[in-house]
């Protein structure tokens, strides 16, 4: 059984779209919710952390955790073509192991 | 900004050979990770570290690893005899508490360290 599913894409959208990125999961104990940005061969990059249910915003980009349907979603507003990267997923019942999706491949076309 | 820096970036080793991958985590932080990404896989854990003792590890992290902090800044990975199957990206991350409800539990990661075994 698969901790996190995540859909790869890969995702093409053009420049200015809201982009909505999601991940779903079956472990009821995750409490913890990140999302991270990872351009080729680089080190993931934080970009939202949540604890529980609830939404989170910051700028351009709002986190949202649905906890009864096990749901997280990463939506990016007037999307750039510097957004273009690979969004990961991870969470974590005890905030130590984080659990990671596949990663979903953002491209933003000018 | 702080950040979590690692050595080397690239290595190339013989199967069978020990190697150590090193990570300066941000100066504050308490709690250490290894995390390792096979290419074109997803990010998996390795090992939390917390007061100079492994807090949890997957079952990946065999006798084969091994991490040590051997002075008040430096956090290193020891892969004791190498498998064709170890080569990945191995990132190390640190954090400076545990999660908790407010922005105080994020998860940082390093550039990242490729190990390749031929």
């Amino acid at each position: 059984q698969k901790e996190v599913e995540q859909d790869p894409g890969p995702l093409s959208v053009p420049e200015g779209a809201i982009v909505s990125l999601n991940c779903t999961y079956s472990n009821s104990a995750f409490q913890y919710f990140m999302w991270y940005r990872q351009y080729s061969r680089k080190g993931p990059e934080l970009l939202m952390y949540t604890y529980s249910s609830g939404n989170k915003e910051d700028g351009r980009f709002t986190a949202q955790v649905d906890k009864s349907s096990k749901y997280i979603s990463l939506f990016i507003r007037d999307s750039q073509p510097s957004d273009s990267a690979t969004y990961l997923c991870a969470m974590s019942a005890t905030g130590n192991q984080f659990y990671f999706g596949t990663g979903t491949s953002l491209t933003v076309i000018p | 900004e702080p950040e979590v820096t690692q050595t080397p970036s690239h290595q190339v080793t013989q199967m069978g050979q020990e190697v150590i991958l090193r990570c300066v985590p941000i100066s504050n932080h308490l709690y250490f990770y290894w995390y390792r990404q096979i290419l074109g896989q997803k990010v998996e854990f390795l090992v939390s570290f917390y007061n100079n003792e492994i807090s949890e590890k997957s079952e990946i992290f065999d006798d084969q690893f091994s991490v040590e902090r051997p002075d008040g800044s430096n956090f290193t990975l020891k892969i004791r005899s190498t498998k064709l199957e170890d080569s990945a990206m191995y990132f190390c991350a640190s954090r400076r508490f545990a999660s908790g409800k407010t922005n105080t539990g994020e998860l940082f990661f390093g550039e990242g360290s490729r190990l390749t075994v031929l």
